[in-house]
């Protein structure tokens, strides 16, 4: 299994421009998590799903969007990128149930973006 | 509103000399608390889950406890190459399905 996997590893935006972070899992979980990681911080939420087609927001949603139409996949949309959204993109993904809704997550390695 | 404070920020210590990491936190409803590693460049790894306090889990050179209002990893012994970051999470019955995470704290072991 190759776990959670992440594209690109490293991206450079331009202020307004935007992009999409791939994000795919091969475990056939049905949570799948995006996070931001800004230097000395903790991990901030962006969006979440609980399976295909339900998705929902998260601590810091503004900005980003996202789909799941799969239950490996999970892109994340920035549209009109901005110097803010400068970090480290984590996606993740867990098998829970109604009755254990937390359980270990499964990181991906993560994409660097910097807004200029 | 949840949250999950972790002291020190950073910890130096020499191999062999056992300290602990403190996380404190604040949830509605305790459904899980969880300790990652995260070594630099890297996402975070699961290292354990503590479900309700008095609860303890140990690998290896670690071990993990809770209480009510905080969790403890102790590390026994350590080596440099459990140098690393080191986040606490919590998720509660309220908030949906969202894990709150702490900043972590920066372990620094030096043979």
């Amino acid at each position: 299994n190759a776990g959670v996997t992440q594209t690109p590893k490293f991206r450079i935006l331009k202020i307004g421009q935007s992009m999409t972070l791939q994000c795919a899992q091969d475990m056939n979980h049905n949570y799948m998590y995006w996070y931001r990681q800004d230097p000395g911080m903790g991990l901030k939420l962006i969006y979440y799903s609980v399976g295909a087609g339900i998705t929902d927001k998260g601590e810091v949603p503004n900005g980003y969007n996202v789909s799941r139409s799969t239950t490996e996949d999970f892109p994340l949309r920035l549209e009109l990128a901005a110097p803010s959204q400068t970090s480290v993109y984590f996606c993740a993904s867990s098998y829970s149930t109604a009755r254990k809704a937390y359980n270990e997550q499964f990181f991906g390695p993560g994409t660097r973006l910097t807004v200029l | 509103e949840d949250q999950v404070t972790q002291s020190p920020e950073a910890l130096r210590l020499q191999e062999g000399e056992s300290s602990s990491l403190n996380c404190s936190y604040t949830v509605s409803g305790l459904r899980g608390l969880f300790w990652y590693r995260q070594d630099p460049g890297k996402g975070p790894e699961f290292l354990f889950t503590l479900y309700s306090a008095g609860e303890e889990k140990e690998k290896e050179r670690l071990k993990a406890t809770l209480t009510k209002k905080e969790s403890f990893l102790h590390i026994t012994a350590p080596k440099p190459e459990d140098s690393a970051t080191y986040l606490c999470a919590v998720g509660g019955d309220t908030g949906g399905f969202k894990t709150i995470f702490g900043a972590g704290t920066r372990l620094f072991v030096k043979a």
